[in-house]
């Protein structure tokens, strides 16, 4: 059974452009959650979704979006990019929103020149 | 507001020697507690959780942690450290279980760990 796949594994923008991150869940898992992942500030919850909703974002700014599409995958969007969005960008999913485990991507590295 | 301490950023310990990786947490309602690997340019990969059972868990590659209500701690071990183990471990908290509107882990600062020869 496939795991969580992300795309692309690495992407390098310049300050001010428009990223867009993918996440294809686990076959049949209905929540997908975004985190940040940066250079000494740890994992960061950025944003969860479950059923096609967003359920709940972390304190990032409205630049940073996303949606979840009818199979359940997700695009997760950074606007205006900043130096310091540089980081890993890990997504997770699980069966569904009460479910007590969630397993992750291998992750985007995003580097902002 | 729940919250995860994980002390020392660094631990560095012998190959066969015990591993203990100290996380406390708190939590306004019973937590589930989990313990993640990351190796390096990797995503996480669950090691164990505690989900209000029985208080010591055994997760995967001889790792076991203890659930400790009245110390708030959840801290891992393994009695013998192989050179595999080096890696970074993060304690999370969730209160997903108990209809939490959070949805989401709330992560510790991580902690790296070498092994040495």
């Amino acid at each position: 059974e496939a795991g969580v796949t992300q795309s692309p594994t690495h992407l390098i923008k310049t300050r001010g452009q428009q990223a867009t991150l993918r996440c294809s869940p686990i076959s049949g898992h209905t929540s997908v959650y975004w985190y940040q992942q940066a250079l000494g500030l740890g994992l960061q919850f950025l944003l969860w979704y479950d059923e096609g909703e967003e359920r709940n974002r972390g304190n990032f700014p409205p630049r940073f979006s996303g949606r979840q599409f009818p199979n359940y995958s997700s695009e997760l969007n950074v606007n205006a990019l900043e130096l310091e969005d540089s980081a890993l960008y890990l997504c997770a999913s699980s069966l569904a929103s009460w479910s007590t485990e969630a397993f992750f991507g291998q992750g985007t590295r995003l580097t902002v020149v | 507001a729940q919250s995860v301490t994980q002390l020392g950023s660094h631990v560095s310990v012998s190959e066969g020697a015990l591993v203990l990786l100290r996380c406390n947490y708190s939590s306004s309602v019973p937590p589930y507690l989990f313990w993640y690997v990351q190796y390096p340019n990797q995503g996480l990969q669950l090691l164990l959780k505690y989900t209000s059972a029985a208080t010591l868990v055994k997760g995967i590659n001889g790792f076991e942690a203890e659930f400790k209500k009245s110390e708030t701690s959840f801290h891992l071990t393994k009695p013998s450290a192989h050179m595999s183990d080096a890696a970074e471990y993060f304690c999370a908290v969730s209160d997903l279980g108990y209809g939490g509107s959070q949805g989401n882990l709330i992560f510790g600062k991580g902690t790296k760990l070498s092994v040495k020869p």
